[in-house]
């Protein structure tokens, strides 16, 4: 069964500085690799993700993912972090069968941004 | 485009009573959409899939008579919660398949948060 594992709970960051959020993932194929962001009290939305080719993904706000196959890891980085950042983070994984397809979702990561 | 609506976006029921919560694909058509349920500070959970014209496929543990679902049409599924009771107090979230060239996103509703007392 395929599996994600966000092993931060909680990270602080003061705003300008770099940020790096971990995902590692368990998938007997190549799997799909999602980060979505969620706003207190909001639904989720797609940050990127990544299906195949190139390895280094980009995605919307300033965001960017690496897939590292050797790794089972899929960790999410932003160059410089706003207070607009601060919101929970899930990773999930999806079976790659390139058809609609339920996730599954790390326990996700909760971003402060100290001013 | 790929934007999916939730109604309502929060209620208040009491104990007992049904609650039901619409999904909406707004400029898509969708034949599977997902339901999810998360509890505070938690990760979303599947509930079920929903299959337009069939029969709802539950994941395990979920009490398919306690959470109906009907997809009746290619852009709306509803949740229809039972006899509510304060443990089904949370947050639905569902969601929708839409892609191109053989590989789907899933597109997320803003979620219902649900307190029944």
């Amino acid at each position: 069964a395929q599996s994600v594992t966000q092993p931060d709970i909680h990270i602080t960051v003061s705003e300008g500085a770099s940020l790096e959020l971990r995902c590692n993932y368990s998938y007997g194929a190549t799997p799909y690799l999602f980060w979505y962001v969620q706003s207190p009290g909001q639904g989720l939305q797609l940050l990127l993700k990544y299906f195949s080719g190139d390895t280094l993904v980009q995605g919307i706000k300033g965001f960017e993912a690496e897939f590292k196959r050797s790794q089972s890891s899929f960790n999410l980085r932003k160059p410089s972090v706003h207070w607009s950042d601060a919101a929970e983070y899930f990773c999930a994984v999806g079976p790659d069968t390139g058809t609609a397809s339920k996730l599954t979702f790390g326990t996700g990561t909760r971003l402060q941004v100290t001013l | 485009g790929a934007v999916v609506s939730q109604h309502p976006s929060w209620v208040i029921c009491k104990s007992g009573t049904s609650v039901k919560i619409e999904c909406r694909s707004l400029d898509f058509q969708a034949t599977t959409m997902f339901w999810y349920r998360q509890f505070p500070k938690q990760s979303l959970m599947l509930m079920a899939t929903s299959n337009e014209g069939s029969k709802a496929t539950y994941e395990q543990g979920v009490e398919k008579d306690k959470f109906l679902i009907n997809h009746a049409s290619l852009t709306l599924s509803t949740l229809t919660v039972t006899s509510a009771h304060p443990e089904d107090s949370s947050f639905y979230i569902c969601s929708a398949p839409h892609g191109y060239g053989g590989t789907d996103t899933q597109y997320f509703g803003p979620g219902t948060r649900l307190t029944v007392l």
